[in-house]
């Protein structure tokens, strides 16, 4: 299948900073992009979708201006977490939609967020 | 998307064919049936998807009823590394989005 690669896979950041998780499609191009939040023992929780050059929509409950994204190219998308509490770690999880053949969904490694 | 309904956990021992259950009785004409794993601390897997006809590939073999109200995702030779959660979500193939329930959690015994 196809690759969806994030960076980092593992950050710690203090309260109040911002931290940026990148999102990768390897080897297509994903005009839309998924980003997800996943607590312990919980299911992924949709955040926002992205689409390549226009707003991302987001799910309701989620804060836009807290939660940040971009989907400048289509190859990459970004969601910065600003003003990092401890609330906001999680495992977060970026997808992306291969649209070429099938419209398959395809999912990065996730990133582990911790907020000290 | 249409909700799935799935046994919250399920064991099966190494070496033998796991059969996971799926009813999604609400599905729509146009809907397709996505089968996703995740493994602990990683990032959902893609398996298998299917419309009404039963799909295999190289990891496992989806089983659609006639009436499409259900469905079953077969391993059929289960090893260690199979434990995970599995997803099961019907979803339009035209739709953007993938919203995950709670899944089953799939134990493989030695």
């Amino acid at each position: 299948g196809a690759v969806v690669s994030q960076h980092p896979s593992r950050v710690i950041c203090k309260s109040g900073t911002s931290v940026k998780i990148e999102c990768r499609s390897l080897d297509f191009q994903a005009t839309t992009m998924f980003w997800y939040r996943q607590f312990p023992k919980q299911s992924l929780m949709l955040m926002a979708t992205s689409n390549e050059g226009s707003k991302a929509t987001y799910e309701q409950g989620v804060e836009k201006d807290k939660f940040l994204i971009n989907h400048a190219s289509l190859t990459l998308s970004t969601l910065t977490v600003t003003s990092a509490h401890p609330e906001d770690s999680s495992f977060y999880i970026c997808s992306a939609r291969e649209t070429l053949s099938e419209n398959t969904i395809y999912f990065g490694e996730g990133s582990w967020l911790t907020v000290v | 998307d249409a909700k799935t309904t799935q046994p919250t956990s399920m064991d099966c021992a190494e070496g033998r064919a796991a059969n996971l259950p799926c009813n999604h009785s609400t599905i729509s004409g146009n809907e397709y049936v996505y089968w996703y794993r995740q493994i602990h601390s990683q990032g959902p897997q893609y398996i298998i998807h299917g419309l009404k006809n039963n799909e295999t590939n190289e990891m496992a073999s989806l089983i659609i009823t006639e009436d499409r109200k259900s469905s079953t995702l077969i391993l059929p030779h289960a090893t260690l590394r199979d434990t995970a959660v599995y997803y099961c979500i019907v979803r339009d193939q035209g739709a953007q989005k993938l919203v995950f329930g709670q899944g089953t959690r799939l134990t493989i015994n030695p």
